[in-house]
């Protein structure tokens, strides 16, 4: 176990509507990074959020966005879904200091069918 | 896009063998990780080597690394049936301002009792 949650596991959407995902970042980390794997594929980079702010994004469009509060948790948020959106969502902290670091922490996931 | 791919895409082996699997990747790096992934949920680490090494150790894993050709591989040694799972090799974003990873295709390990 990481410490790291996301919910919901489990989530049936259809074409066109939004979806939030929520990740609970393990205790003493204040980056997230999301990641979208689809079936048979490694993750894919999304984002990452560092003290509140976006730290860097990966070549998903802009209907993907996020926020980070300030306890450290953290949203993403997906609108007019498509099915090629469907895919495990994985959330993983880590800290920053100086430097990021390196080993990142995952959650188990958050499993989108979008119909 | 991933970063490379990983070889073989899938391996069959019987309880107390040795599995190994090959990661290469394309660009520079700092570092390479490797993650373990049980039935599609979250990832595990499972070992990290910076490019300055060659080879690591972590109990029944062996990593190592050839930055000249861009490749690394990963080997469990006398497997047990709970390895069954992805493997994925991840490197850093060099150069870049995060510490996003970036990821293989992944090697699917059985481990047959």
């Amino acid at each position: 176990e990481t410490g790291v949650t996301q919910s919901p596991t489990h989530l049936i959407k259809t074409r066109g509507q939004q979806v939030t995902l929520r990740c609970s970042s393990q205790s003493g980390h204040n980056t997230v990074s999301w990641y979208q794997q689809a079936l048979g594929q490694g993750p894919q980079f999304i984002f990452q959020y560092y003290r509140e702010e976006e730290n860097g994004r990966g070549n998903f469009p802009p209907r993907f966005s996020g926020l980070q509060f300030p306890n450290y948790s953290s949203e993403l948020n997906v609108n007019a879904l498509e099915l090629d959106d469907s895919a495990l969502y994985l959330c993983a902290s880590s800290s920053a200091h100086e430097r990021p670091q390196e080993t990142q922490y995952f959650g188990p996931g958050t499993r989108l069918l979008v119909l | 896009s991933q970063q490379g791919e990983e070889d073989p895409q899938a391996l069959s082996i019987q309880e107390g063998e040795n599995a190994t699997m090959n990661c290469s990747y394309k660009t520079s790096i700092n570092n390479l990780q490797w993650y373990r992934q049980n039935s599609g949920r979250g990832l595990v680490h499972l070992i990290l080597i910076r490019s300055n090494e060659r080879e690591k150790h972590s109990g029944r894993l062996r990593v190592t690394l050839d930055t000249s050709k861009k490749s690394s591989s990963l080997l469990i040694t006398a497997s047990r049936a709970a390895d069954t799972a992805s493997y994925f090799c991840a490197t850093d974003d060099y150069g870049g301002a995060t510490n996003k990873l970036i990821f293989g295709t992944g090697t699917l390990l059985a481990v047959q009792p």
